[in-house]
């Protein structure tokens, strides 16, 4: 089955540094990426989409300059969480779309990554 | 825009007992509903899908789900639970390949021996 992996899956960094996120298909090619963050105990709320060669699309409320992302090709996704402080520790989970036109769809997960900001 | 509702935040449930994991929705176009499980400091596994056709819908793990337009609801069940079940459910909608899902607050499942 479809596979997506994040590196790393934990970082712990000091207030004021960068962070990147990795994500990757490893079998499949994503042309669509989805970034979520999820806090203890609650839900996962997506942050953005992540189209290749595109822009991204942030949902309202997340501040496209501290979260930025890259979707470079069509296996990888990065995400940089900049000038990171204590509040935007949380888990980070990203996911691709097997998807092509007129095919159905699923999104597969990655494992998420537990950023903890000191 | 879509909203997921899941009522039960905690579900305890003895092993070997059935479960029903309750969903419901809130969509002004047709969607696409998902059941996904998520074990402690991991990402989510899919469990099952609705796309279209049958309104039962058959998973992995034993867990199956029925689509009920009527109702809005998309509830999840399973006749006998293990303790492996333990985790925490999330019921998500999108409308469409290529978009968002969005997600309802969860249920943790916690089996009882």
């Amino acid at each position: 089955g479809a596979v997506v992996s994040q590196h790393p899956s934990r970082v712990i960094c000091k207030s004021g540094t960068s962070v990147k996120i990795e994500c990757r298909s490893l079998d499949f090619q994503a042309t669509t990426m989805f970034w979520y963050r999820q806090f203890p105990k609650q839900s996962l709320m997506l942050m953005a989409t992540s189209n290749e060669g595109s822009k991204a699309t942030y949902e309202q409320g997340v501040e496209k300059d501290k979260f930025l992302i890259n979707h470079a090709s069509l296996t990888l996704s990065t995400l940089t969480v900049t000038s990171a402080h204590p509040e935007d520790s949380s888990f980070y989970i990203c996911s691709a779309n097997t998807a092509t036109s007129g095919s159905t769809d699923t999104q597969y997960f990655g494992p998420g990554t537990r950023l903890t900001v000191l | 825009a879509q909203s997921v509702t899941q009522l039960d935040s905690q579900v305890p449930v003895f092993e070997e007992a059935p479960v029903e994991l309750r969903c419901n929705y809130s969509s002004s176009v047709s969607v696409y509903l998902f059941w996904y499980v998520q074990y402690p400091n991991q990402g989510l596994q899919l469990l099952l899908k609705y796309l279209s056709g049958s309104t039962l819908v058959k998973g992995i793990n034993g867990f199956e789900a029925e689509f009920n337009k009527s109702q809005t609801s998309f509830h999840l069940r399973k006749p006998s639970v293990h303790i492996s079940d333990t985790a925490e459910y999330f019921c998500a909608v999108s409308v469409g390949p290529n978009e968002k899902l969005t997600f309802g607050t969860g249920t943790r499942l916690t089996i009882i021996p």
